[in-house]
C-alpha cells in the first residue's frame, strides 16, 4: 500500500518552516526522501533506517518513528530553492537494495 | 557519464506500436530500478534488477511490459502494443549493491506519449 503524505501542498514565504509527514500502514525498515523539481529527476535527500534515528544537514532534517511507522521531513528557514515536490519512499526489508513504495508527494512552493 | 542516462528523452508513438526505452546506470551500480510517473502522480514501481537478474517484477502492469538487463549495465524496458494509458514518464534509477540501504539515483526519464 502507498504511504500517505501530508499535507498534499503547502505555500510558504521565504524563511518560514515546513513539516512534511509520511505515514505507512506497513512495518517499515527504511524511509527515503527525495525532492523533484518540475520536469526534472527526483533528487535524493536522505535515508532513515529503523531505529528511530534523526538525520539532517543544515536546514533540512528528518525523523523516523518506527512505532508509528511515520517519518517527518523538516525544512527550516526555507529558501526559494526548496520549492518542488517532496516524495517519501518506503522500504520494508533490511536486505539492502529493494523497491521503494512512494507516496503521492507534497508540493512545496516558496514565495519571496 | 556521471549520472543515470535515459534515452530517448521524449517518445511519441501511435497506439499499437512497440517501444523500447533505454537506461544506462551509473558505473559500478549493480541495482537498477524502473518506475513510472503519470502526470501529477507519485512514482509507481515497475521492476528491479540486481545484476542481470530481476528479483522483483511485481510492478509490471501487464504482459505487454518486459525488461532486460545485460552485462550488469544497460537496461531496456519494452512495451508492446502500446495503449493510451501507457502514456507517462518512465524513470530509471540505480544504486550501489550490497547489504546496506543505498540512495537511488534517478535519470531524467523518458516522456512517452501514445496517440
Amino acid at each position: 500500500q502507498q504511504p500517505v503524505q501530508s499535507p498534499q501542498a503547502v505555500i510558504l514565504r521565504e524563511g518560514e518552516d515546513a513539516v512534511i509527514n509520511c505515514s505507512s500502514s506497513k512495518a517499515l525498515y527504511s524511509v527515503h526522501w527525495y525532492r523533484q523539481k518540475h520536469g526534472e529527476a527526483p533528487v535524493f535527500l536522505m535515508i532513515l533506517l529503523k531505529g528511530g534515528e534523526q538525520k539532517g544537514h543544515e536546514k533540512i532534517s528528518a525523523s523516523f518513528n518506527e512505532k508509528k511507522q511515520q517519518s517527518s521531513l523538516y525544512l527550516t528557514a526555507s529558501q526559494l530553492s526548496y520549492s518542488g515536490t517532496y516524495f517519501c519512499g518506503t522500504g520494508i526489508s533490511n536486505f539492502g537494495n529493494e523497491k521503494l513504495t512512494f507516496g503521492t508527494g507534497t508540493r512545496l512552493t516558496i514565495i519571496p | 557519464g556521471a549520472g543515470v542516462s535515459q534515452s530517448p528523452s521524449n517518445k511519441v508513438t501511435e497506439k499499437g506500436k512497440d517501444v523500447e526505452l533505454r537506461c544506462d546506470p551509473i558505473s559500478g551500480h549493480t541495482a537498477l530500478y524502473w518506475y513510472r510517473q503519470s502526470l501529477g502522480q507519485g512514482l509507481e514501481f515497475l521492476i528491479y534488477f540486481q545484476g542481470n537478474s530481476a528479483p522483483d517484477k511485481s510492478g509490471l502492469p501487464s504482459d505487454r511490459f518486459s525488461a532486460e538487463r545485460t552485462g550488469g549495465s544497460v537496461s531496456t524496458l519494452t512495451i508492446q502494443r502500446t495503449q493510451q494509458e501507457d502514456s507517462a514518464v518512465y524513470l530509471c534509477a540505480s544504486s550501489l549493491g550490497g547489504n546496506r540501504n543505498q540512495p537511488q539515483h534517478f535519470g531524467d526519464g523518458t516522456r512517452l506519449s501514445i496517440l
